[in-house]
């Protein structure tokens, strides 16, 4: 079953508007969570590292003041694509790490998919 | 140069073919190396783990990872039109949190 639960799975919205995205986690508590973004026919690319009671840590090139992470929980971590915009059309997707091995226990959700008319 | 280089395809095969996916890396410093299979629109889920060099199989999948030439691949045998998808390798440093993926090979498997 699934680990880590992504709404909403699609949204559509208008230029300007905010768009909040969730992810929980399922059965454990996730002090960290990883959120990426995939473009068509490109790599998935880490946008932050949400933490648990703490700042979350941003990739160079990512804006902190659009993309608003929240991890107030060890349940629930949230995106906030704030004013989106057109080039803001992705397909966002949240991970998370269980067990002593990162690399090996990376846990996806299901995506959303953002599209900014 | 990229860091991690993958064929975008797409792959389309027979049902039953033996399916080679490949990926090249740059960075000598990659220690664990991923596959992760995407179904359209959903998140990847983990296929296969491998650490530095060697084989590794489960069930109809084989990883192979070769880091003298920085090259690692993925065979599936007896391809099923169920493995149509899109198969991203991904690798990261020891001790890092930080994947890197390559684009992904889009495959179709035609019974």
């Amino acid at each position: 079953g699934a680990v880590v639960s992504q709404h909403p799975s699609r949204v559509i919205c208008k230029s300007g508007t905010s768009v909040k995205i969730e992810c929980r986690s399922l059965d454990f508590q996730a002090t960290t969570m990883f959120w990426y973004r995939q473009f068509p026919k490109q790599s998935l690319m880490l946008m932050a590292t949400s933490n648990e009671g703490s700042k979350a840590t941003y990739e160079q090139g990512v804006e902190k003041d659009k993309f608003l992470i929240n991890h107030a929980s060890l349940t629930l971590s949230t995106l906030t694509v704030t004013s989106a915009h057109p080039e803001d059309s992705s397909f966002y997707i949240c991970a998370e790490p269980r067990g002593a091995m990162y690399e090996e226990k990376l846990f996806f959700g299901s995506g959303t998919q953002l599209s900014v008319l | 140069q990229k860091e991690v280089e993958q064929d975008p395809g797409p792959l389309s095969v027979p049902e039953g073919a033996i399916v080679s996916l490949n990926c090249t890396y740059s960075n000598s410093a990659f220690q664990y190396f991923m596959w992760y299979r995407q179904y359209s629109r959903k998140g990847p889920e983990l296929l296969m783990y491998t650490y530095s060099s060697g084989n590794k199989e489960d069930g109809r999948f084989t990883a192979q990872v070769d880091k003298s030439s920085k090259y690692i691949s993925l065979f599936i045998r007896d391809s099923q039109p169920s493995d149509s998808a899109t198969y991203l390798c991904a690798m990261v440093q020891g001790g890092s949190e930080k994947l890197v993926f390559g684009k992904g090979t889009k495959l179709t498997v035609n019974p």
